[in-house]
This record gives structure tokens, sequence and C-alpha cells, in this order.
């Protein structure tokens, strides 16, 4: 059951235009999301985040968007440039709590391999 | 700064073995949480430790332990391995105080079970 869906396994986007990476999720306790990338033999490194109180974070090239109804959100990088060919990973976490103590981890997608096309 | 490290990168066990992933957190981190990634799959969280105690734990078997130091380094330990065990175990580390947030991977080990 898997409650954070990346539906599209690559996307490939010609370089200097917009790439947009989905992901759905079903559980409506995690109200924190986050985008990861990821190079081949590298560990994945944070993007971009955004509470469930905001609709829009941007970041220089990167906005996410949340669609809370819709339990939806997206990443937006504009210009793409041929360094964003990576995997990103959407992740969701359940609230955060303030007391160093209980976590459930975040639940990962199975992420979009974007490939940039010069 | 240093960033999370992992030891060993690659290893092959055979089934029934045991085996010990080690990490090292990012400097000023004091929470460490262990993820298994197997192929094409996203990472999965094992559990977490805070404080040296596991404070957070996914759905994975009692098989799979683990440890952290007073220097906030940790140990993932996988007994009696099965052929599903092979994937790439990632650590991540932050500071506490938080359920989850930004963190900060290692590059991973990649264990293969023959």
């Amino acid at each position: 059951d898997q409650q954070v869906k990346q539906n599209s396994p690559s996307l490939s986007v010609q370089e200097g235009r917009i790439s947009i990476l989905n992901c759905d999720y079903t559980n409506s306790m995690f109200d924190y999301f986050l985008w990861y990338k990821k190079y081949p033999a590298e560990g994945p490194t944070f993007l971009i985040s955004i509470s469930s109180i905001k609709d829009k974070n941007e970041d220089g090239r990167f906005t996410v968007f949340l669609n809370k109804s819709a339990k939806h959100l997206s990443l937006h990088i504009v210009p793409s440039q041929p360094g964003d060919s990576a995997v990103y990973f959407c992740a969701a976490s359940p609230p955060r709590i303030d007391s160093g103590g209980g976590a459930d981890g975040l639940t990962f997608g199975k992420g979009t391999h974007l490939i940039i096309q010069p | 700064e240093t960033g999370v490290t992992q030891s060993p990168t690659h290893l092959i066990k055979t089934r029934g073995q045991q085996v010990t992933l080690r990490c090292s957190s990012q400097s000023g981190h004091n929470t460490v949480s262990w993820y298994q990634q197997a192929l094409g799959q996203g990472p999965q969280f094992i559990f977490q430790y805070y404080r040296e105690e596991e404070n957070g734990r996914g759905n994975f078997p009692p098989r799979f332990s683990g440890l952290q130091f007073p220097n906030y380094s940790s140990e993932l330990n996988v007994n009696a391995l099965e052929l599903d065990d092979s994937a790439l175990y990632l650590c991540a580390s932050r500071t506490g105080g938080m359920n989850t947030g930004e963190l900060f991977f290692g590059e991973g080990s990649r264990l293969t079970v023959l």
C-alpha cells in the first residue's frame, strides 16, 4: 500500500524548459512534504520542502506547489539545466513534534528519473 | 563541517549470515535514522535513534537492530540475512527536537546477499 506515489518513473525535458514532477499521497495525516534529489552513487540531497499550511514554496529555480484537497504536490524547475538530471524523490512526514521523541520517519515515493536533454 | 559517512560502501554476504553497517552522523546532529532502498524503490524507514535510544521504527522485523553511541554514531545490524535484504542502506542524521523534517543522508552501503 503506497502512501506516496510518483506515477512517472521517468521524464525527459529539454534544457531551458520547465520540468514538472508530480507526487500524490493518500495519508491525510501527512503535513510536511519534501523533495530530495539523488545522483548515482550518492545519497539523497534535500532540495525543498513545504508545510501543509502553505500552498507554495519557492527557492531559486525550484518551486513546490501543494494542493491539500487533491492530496497532490508538484515540483517545478525553471529553467531546467543539465545538472538537474537525477532521480527526484517526493517524501512526506506526519506532524512535527517538538519533543525530540517519537518518529515515524519519512515516507518516500519510488522516484522520478529526470533527464534534461541539451 | 563533516557530512554523514557510512562504511563499508559495498559488501557481499550469504543467506543466514549477519552484517553490521556503520554510520557517523553529521557534526552537531544527535539523531540518526536508517533507511533501506531496494532496487527501483524509494527509501523505506527502518528506525531512528535519538540520545542512544530507538524512538521510532518502521515495518521491519526484529532481526533488524541498531545502536547509537555517545558520539551519535550508529550501527545497523541485520541477522539471519535473506535474499530480499539486498539493498542500499542509507543513514541519515539531523538535529533532534523535531519529528522528521530535513534529513542529511550518507552515500549508503550497498549490501548484496547471495
